[in-house]
């Protein structure tokens, strides 16, 4: 089965920094990545699916790149909002496996 | 307003069984894909099951397989998870999630807890 990973898997930074996730698949999986944002006491949401589609709703300072086996999901000026855990899911092909998560907060 | 509402979940002893359910309703059920995710509380998500919505295919976790049945009754708009032969690290709360196959998983119900002790 494919794996995936994410780094780091925390970090704190400041409100209005640039925050980059990634998330790695140990084998090729097209496009088939999506990320969440997961705040505490609340089911996950889903931000971008097709590793750059930004969902309805969702703010504008949030994008996702990559290809392949390397995605990055990046909040452009990190809000207080934006405090949560963020995960990362393959979807080219069963199992649709997670990857371990990022929790981001506010230094 | 797409709506799911999972219920089901309770203390269930080792070896046991439970069926969950997620009333779904808001959008089109029946041609529509959907998941179960789980996740134990302060640990991250894990997928469970999911269903395809045109031709009912089934996928499970290998955590699960041959021990949790996904299904649907497309009459009442209703998921269903059967859990046998619970074990203690089936512990976790159980979401379930409308699905865009290729894309992700867009709704989310808030969950029900299952809990399993000896």
């Amino acid at each position: 089965d494919i794996q995936m990973t994410q780094s780091p898997s925390s970090l704190s930074a400041s409100v209005g920094d640039r925050v980059t996730i990634t998330c790695r698949a140990s084998q090729v999986i097209s496009d088939y990545l999506a990320w969440y944002q997961q705040k505490p006491g609340e089911p996950p949401k889903l931000l971008i699916s097709a590793t750059s589609t930004v969902q309805s709703g969702v703010p504008s300072r949030f994008s996702g790149s990559g290809s392949g086996t390397h995605f990055t999901l990046t909040i452009s000026t990190l809000q207080p909002e934006d405090v949560a855990t963020y995960y990362c899911q393959k979807f080219n092909s069963g199992p649709f496996t997670f990857g371990p998560g990022t929790k981001v907060d506010i230094k | 307003e797409v709506q799911l509402l999972e219920s089901g979940g309770a203390l269930a002893q080792t070896g046991g069984s439970l069926r969950l359910s997620c009333a779904a309703s808001g959008f089109t059920f029946s041609t529509s894909a959907m998941s179960w995710v789980r996740q134990v509380p302060g640990k991250g998500l894990e997928w469970v099951s999911s269903l395809s919505g045109r031709t009912d295919a089934t996928y499970y976790a290998d955590s699960v397989e041959g021990r949790f049945t996904i299904s649907r009754d497309n009459s009442k708009n209703m998921l269903y998870l059967q859990l046998n032969s619970l074990r203690a690290e089936d512990t976790a709360i159980y979401y379930c999630a409308k699905t865009v196959w290729y894309n992700g998983l867009d709704v989310w119900g808030q969950g029900t807890t299952v809990t399993v002790s000896s």
